[in-house]
């Protein structure tokens, strides 16, 4: 049962452009959704988390769009620039339970220069 | 401060054989979580460990085990490797549990021939 589902699987956004990365979430006892980079070879970094208590929060060029009634979430990336090129992952938690991350299956972005 | 250090960067194994993984933590962090991530999919948890004791544990076998150390320091033991337990295996800390900001090391990407 896959508990985050993540889309698109891969996404070619020209420079400057806008990126859009898709999330939906099933159990509603998740309160914690982080997103992650990740460039080949490393292991992921967290970019951007969010409650369910906020529709929207923003860092820089990213942003989490929030809705709780639909059990969707988004990442944007605005004004993507190449070294934004790295694979993608939404992700949910429990908070004060083991705080294992369910991850989606991660979206492989590419930034046209 | 000093990050998530995992060693051996890679590693080439055959079926039925052992391996053990090994994660410092990023400092001051008593929470370590290990995750598998095959090719192409998003990262699984397998378990966690808070203060030397197991926290919690994914849908893993019991081939998989672990163990946390005084320091803080972690193993991740997998018997019997078997074909499909190739992948890149992740270590996670964070500052404690119920702190939902989990920091990843690089990986250790085991080959299983």
């Amino acid at each position: 049962q896959q508990q985050v589902k993540q889309s698109p699987q891969s996404l070619i956004v020209q420079k400057g452009g806008i990126s859009i990365i898709n999330c939906a979430y099933e159990n509603t006892a998740f309160d914690y959704f982080p997103w992650y980079q990740q460039f080949p070879g490393k292991g992921p970094a967290l970019l951007i988390a969010i409650r369910p208590d906020v529709s929207e929060k923003k860092e820089g060029r990213f942003t989490i769009s929030f809705n709780k009634s639909a059990k969707q979430f988004s990442l944007h990336i605005m004004d993507s620039q190449p070294g934004d090129s790295a694979t993608y992952f939404c992700a949910a938690s429990i908070s004060n339970r083991d705080d294992k991350i369910i991850f989606g299956k991660g979206t492989r972005l590419h930034i046209l220069p | 401060e000093t990050g998530v250090t995992q060693s051996p960067t890679h590693l080439i194994k055959t079926r039925g054989q052992q391996v053990t993984l090994r994660c410092s933590s990023q400092s001051g962090h008593n929470t370590v979580s290990w995750y598998q991530q095959a090719l192409g999919q998003g990262p699984q948890f397998i378990f966690q460990y808070y203060r030397e004791e197991e926290n919690g544990r994914g849908n893993f076998p019991p081939r998989f085990s672990g163990l946390q150390f005084p320091n803080y320091s972690s193993e991740l033991n997998v018997n019997a490797l078997e074909l499909d337990d190739s992948a890149l295996y992740l270590c996670a800390s964070s500052l404690g549990w119920g702190h939902e900001t989990q920091y990843f090391g690089p990986g250790t990407r085991l080959l299983v021939l």
